[in-house]
């Protein structure tokens, strides 16, 4: 049973507009939340994380928001670069365990 | 970008036949993992490393062992091989468990 849900396959944006990803969970035992961007052939690279005790997270175009109380969480990319056009993905982890728990993914497509 | 190495990183095998993928790191990092990557679900880990020797079974281990001799290597091994081990695997590694991993290049296995 999947813990993390990101509900939306895909995502097409045009350039220099918004893109907003969600993700959702269900264990409520979890503290901390990361995105990870991936291209084709290569692995996931770490883009930003936030910490239960946060509701936002900023780190230059990109911005995490936890609602815990709806256990969701999303991530503002502005403004939207053709770069950005790759897969994203939700993970999360309680601090009584090891794992990490990935969403399935959301495509992002930036059109010019 | 951190020191991970996936090799082989292309492999195609038969049925049956006994495979091993291997993940080196160059960062001292304590813990290891191992991810599988299919359509639809994400990352899931398969199993991870909490120290030399100490090793322990993720979400979907069946088919799979590991094993851990060194910190820097961490070997993932198919058994015998079945067709629904095709996937692409990722190694990751970290300092603390609970938070941000850092992905190898992955290794695409085809099992024919």
């Amino acid at each position: 049973d999947q813990q993390v849900k990101q509900n939306s396959p895909s995502l097409s944006v045009q350039e220099g507009r918004i893109s907003i990803l969600n993700c959702d969970y269900t264990n409520s035992m979890f503290d901390y939340f990361l995105w990870y961007k991936k291209y084709p052939a290569e692995g996931p690279t770490f883009l930003i994380s936030i910490s239960s005790i946060k509701d936002k997270n900023e780190d230059g175009r990109f911005t995490v928001f936890l609602n815990k109380s709806a256990k969701h969480l999303s991530l503002h990319i502005v403004p939207s670069q053709p770069g950005d056009s790759a897969v994203y993905f939700c993970a999360a982890s309680d601090s009584n365990d090891y794992k990490l728990s990935f969403g399935a993914g959301t495509t992002v497509t930036v059109r010019a | 970008d951190a020191g991970i190495t996936q090799s082989p990183r292309h492999k195609v095998t038969e049925t049956g036949t006994p495979v091993t993928l291997r993940c080196h790191q160059t960062e001292n990092h304590r813990y290891m993992y191992w991810y599988r990557q299919d359509p639809g679900h994400g990352l899931r880990l398969i199993h991870y490393s909490y120290g030399v020797k100490d090793t322990d079974k993720g979400e979907v281990s069946d088919g799979y062992s590991v094993s851990r001799s060194k910190t820097e290597d961490f070997l993932l091994t198919l058994e015998s091989a079945t067709s629904s081990q095709t996937s692409v695997y990722f190694c990751a590694i970290s300092t603390v468990p609970q938070e941000t991993q850092y992905f190898g290049p992955g290794t695409r296995l085809l099992v024919l």
